[in-house]
């Protein structure tokens, strides 16, 4: 059964870095796009950043242009999120999804607290 | 940026009911459109996708409709354990945007 198992996340201070990851199990990683979509209390999801199966393309949403980096390690099945310059408006749950036809498994989510 | 808008906001209804949803594109996304449900502390779950075919393990009581700028959603008899918000979402060019969703909530 495929299996996304997110860690990283948390409390940062506004200006801070983290790194979020996303490990993979029960399906073939390195043949998928995958993505990062967020989802603030009471909000819509929000698409973050999408990463090709090769990882040669990488895709940002305006709002993280420029502060955000998506990766993937392809041998270790690791999907990978690195955020810097955060700010309170990144405050959110962030879920890591494969795609296949629409996102068609996620994660099961990382909390992003950014505050004083 | 492509805007997704869903229609209503909340629809009340009965188990048994059928639920009718849609969601307007600004500009055409041909097909590509997909729905999702979400629960409470749980991640979206994937329904439909290119606007009309079922997800793996989806219910044939889902259905969805349209092409171009106009999509429904189709519950046809509503069960318990689909009182639950419901977004749209479309990929143009790796540009994915998400609509406001709509709450189905019991009656």
């Amino acid at each position: 059964e495929a299996q996304l198992l997110q860690s990283g996340g948390g409390l940062v201070q506004p200006g801070g870095s983290l790194r979020l990851s996303c490990a993979a199990s029960g399906f073939t990683f390195s043949i998928h796009p995958m993505s990062w979509v967020r989802q603030a209390p009471g909000k819509e999801p929000e698409w973050v950043s999408g990463i090709s199966a090769s990882g040669g393309s990488t895709y940002y949403a305006d709002s993280v242009k420029g502060r955000f980096t998506i990766s993937r390690d392809d041998s270790k099945k690791t999907l990978f999120l690195q955020m810097i310059s955060l700010r309170a408006e990144d405050s959110a749950i962030y879920y890591c999804a494969k795609e296949e036809m629409g996102f068609d498994f996620w994660g099961q989510g990382t909390l992003v607290t950014v505050s004083s | 940026e492509i805007v997704l808008t869903q229609s209503p906001a909340t629809l009340s209804l009965s188990p048994g009911e059928r639920a009718t949803l849609s969601c307007r594109a600004s500009e055409s996304v041909i097909s590509y459109l997909a729905w999702y449900q979400q629960k409470p502390g749980q991640p979206p779950r994937l329904l439909i996708y290119d606007a009309s075919n079922r997800a793996t393990g989806i219910p044939a009581r889902f259905s969805g409709s349209g092409s171009g700028t106009d999509f429904t959603l189709t519950i046809s008899s509503l069960e318990p354990e689909d009182f639950a918000v419901y977004y749209c979402q479309q990929r143009s060019n790796w540009r994915v945007t998400f609509g406001g969703g709509t709450k189905v909530e019991m009656k």
